[in-house]
């Protein structure tokens, strides 16, 4: 069956560091991965989206790849800030008509002042 | 430009009592999905709707749950005699109707608690 897995619960990291996030899939095949931040009590926002055909994207301090032979995708925040403490999801989609997307558990970052 | 908006934001039935969530999306958004999070637990996808059509049902449950977006309003996801069992968070998001516009647009949720 299809399984998405964020391999850390909890990620804490010092200020300035950069944070690396991993999200790992099996029997899957999406279209295009997605990357979205949640805070306590609100609904996900929107982050970055790469297509299977794209290695890298990057938005100002943040960064994503996606190896559709690893079947997996790094998410990064470079000079991170206690603002960025957060859950991050991960969410595939297989694309086409289907547009559901299907959500890893989440890692909550803790960025340390 | 609003965002999406749901309501109620909580929400408190009895055991056996109906429960009715509505959603508007984006401006300019015309596909809306609904998703459920239960406590420690990630978003599950219920339903994918376009006005006035189900696209996709796959993870709605079979009974007691049903989802509508109407020509006019919001989209509203009803549940029929809740259950303890749905305590959760659920969530509407919304997308454009542009081919290669995949991303989602989130609502803040709506808590419901079944006593």
């Amino acid at each position: 069956s299809q399984k998405i897995e964020q391999n850390s619960e909890a990620l804490n990291i010092q200020e300035g560091k950069t944070a690396t996030l991993t999200c790992n899939y099996t029997n899957y095949s999406p279209a295009y991965l997605q990357w979205y931040r949640q805070d306590p009590g609100r609904g996900p926002v929107f982050l970055l989206l790469i297509r299977e055909n794209e290695k890298e994207k990057r938005k100002e301090r943040l960064k994503v790849t996606f190896d559709t032979t690893l079947k997996q995708s790094l998410f990064h925040i470079t000079a991170s800030q206690p603002a960025d403490s957060a859950t991050y999801l991960c969410a595939l989609d297989s694309g086409g008509s289907a547009r559901q997307l299907t959500f890893g558990s989440g890692t909550q970052l803790t960025v340390l002042p | 430009n609003a965002g999406v908006m749901q309501n109620p934001r909580h929400l408190v039935r009895r055991r056996g009592q109906e429960a009715r969530l509505r959603c508007s999306p984006m401006k300019g958004h015309s596909h809306v999905y609904w998703y459920r999070q239960l406590p420690e637990e990630g978003l599950k996808f219920m339903v994918y709707l376009q006005k006035e059509n189900i696209i996709d049902e796959s993870g709605m449950p079979k009974e007691r749950f049903s989802a509508e977006f109407p020509k006019e309003g919001p989209s509203i996801l009803r549940i029929q005699q809740v259950v303890r069992g749905d305590s959760a968070a659920y969530f509407c998001a919304s997308s454009s109707p542009g081919t290669l516009a995949y991303e989602q647009y989130f609502g803040p949720g709506t808590r419901l608690t079944v006593t």
